[in-house]
């Protein structure tokens, strides 16, 4: 199976600062790759899909890009509500699989 | 209003089996694969199955591969995960969520989650 690494694990930042999270593929997964937002005892949200199309409702200060192997999200002027985990997930396989997950914290 | 409510879930000894379903309303259930993701206390997400439309199709990760089976009722608009042979690292949340797209799958509604428990 397709294994996601995100790095890094956790990350400090404040309200108004621009962040990136990086997710590695363990092959290429073309532009097959979502990120999604969670929060204490919340199901996840799904913030972009295919790479880089913003989910509806979502803020456009998320961002994502990347191909292949490598995969970035970025978040401009950090918010509060902002403050969560952040998940991939690839769907190039028939077994789809998440990365470990990046706590941003304040 | 899309929603997806998950019922079933509680505790169980080692070895036992368990039910758990959801129940999809206020969108076209058949026409969209539906997928389990679970995740353990404190830890992070984890899919674990899929199944297509028609039920013709169905994914599993490899940690429940041959225990776990899922199958859906699109009359009755309810997706299910049958869990045999249950082991302690089986507890978790198990969450069901919608698939929606035409190459990049991923999921856009998602239940609240039910909590399964394996332990004696």
């Amino acid at each position: 199976d397709i294994q996601m690494t995100q790095s890094p694990s956790s990350l400090s930042a404040s309200v108004g600062d621009r962040v990136t999270i990086t997710c590695r593929a363990s092959q290429s997964i073309g532009p097959f790759l979502n990120w999604y937002q969670q929060k204490p005892g919340k199901a996840p949200n799904l913030l972009i899909y295919a790479t880089s199309s913003l989910q509806s409702g979502v803020p456009s200060r998320f961002s994502g890009s990347g191909f292949g192997t490598d995969f970035t999200l970025t978040i401009n002027r950090l918010q509060p509500e902002d403050f969560a985990t952040y998940y991939c997930q690839q769907s190039h396989s028939s077994q789809y699989t998440f990365g470990q997950g990046t706590k941003l914290e304040i | 209003e899309v929603q997806l409510v998950e019922t079933g879930g509680g505790l169980v000894h080692p070895g036992g089996s368990l039910r758990i379903s959801c129940a999809g309303s206020g969108f076209t259930f058949s026409s969209h694969w539906l997928t389990w993701v679970r995740q353990a206390p404190g830890k992070g997400l984890e899919w674990v199955a899929n199944i297509k439309t028609d039920g013709s199709e169905k994914n599993y990760g490899d940690s429940v591969k041959g225990r776990f089976t899922i199958s859906r009722d699109n009359a009755q608009s309810l997706v299910f995960l049958q869990m045999n042979d249950l082991r302690a690292d089986d507890t978790a949340v198990y969450y069901c969520a919608r698939e929606v797209g035409s190459s990049s799958y991923h999921f856009d509604y998602w239940g609240q989650g039910t909590p399964v428990t394996v332990s004696s």
